[in-house]
């Protein structure tokens, strides 16, 4: 039973346009969403949150959005650049009783920026 | 700071041998995880630490052995080294209440044949 779900495994993108991430999870006791990005050969690194109490957080070129009626959260990138190319994966975690240490992770998207 | 590092990077093990892949962290963080990532299954969670002496079950825990006798290192054994094994397996470390989420190692790929 997957919990959070990723459904396109994979997404290409002119450089300067929108990238738009989609990611959703069918557990309601998850408050708190993260994005990941991971290159080949690195691990994991941390690209933006948000908690259920926001719909958005911006970062940056980033911006997290998200709709808790539809479970569903998004993640854009404006504009895009070809560094930004990686598998970027969503995890999702409920920290209501200190639980945050466990993250459920998405199957990830492969972002392609083309120059 | 070194952050999360793990050793070795890469591993060739023969079915049924054991090994320990090593991670040590000099963040102070309570929390330390493992994970596994396989071709189109994201990360999976193998075993999880809430601070020294404290360990609990994943997701896919079996065939794993974790332990944590000091704040540092969390080490995973595996005890039979079977082919499912294969896998690249990342070890990350996190402050209770962390708002920022998980620091990740660099991944160690494993390979039992």
């Amino acid at each position: 039973d997957q919990q959070v779900k990723q459904n396109s495994p994979s997404l290409s993108v002119q450089e300067g346009r929108i990238s738009i991430l989609n990611c959703d999870y069918t557990n309601s006791m998850f408050d708190y969403f993260l994005w990941y990005k991971k290159y080949p050969a690195e691990g994991p690194t941390f690209l933006i949150s948000i908690s259920s109490i926001k719909d958005k957080n911006e970062d940056g070129r980033f911006t997290v959005f998200l709709n808790k009626s539809a479970k569903h959260l998004s993640l854009h990138i404006v504009p895009s650049q070809p560094g930004d190319s990686a598998v970027y994966f969503c995890a999702a975690t409920s920290r209501g009783g200190g639980s945050n240490y466990k993250l459920t992770f998405g199957k990830g998207t492969l972002l392609t920026v083309n120059p | 700071n070194a952050g999360v590092t793990q050793t070795p990077k890469f591993q060739v093990l023969k079915t049924g041998q054991s090994m320990t892949l090593q991670c040590a962290q000099d963040m102070n963080h309570e929390y330390m995880s493992w994970y596994r990532q396989d071709p189109g299954m994201g990360l999976r969670l193998i075993h999880y630490s809430v601070g020294a002496g404290i360990t609990d079950q994943g997701e896919v825990p079996n065939g794993y052995n974790v332990s944590r006798s000091t704040t540092e290192d969390f080490p995973l054994r595996l005890l039979s080294a079977a082919p499912s094994q294969t896998s690249v397996y990342f070890c990350a470390s996190s402050y209770r209440g962390d708002r920022v989420g998980y620091t990740f190692g660099s991944g160690t790929r494993l390979t039992v044949v």
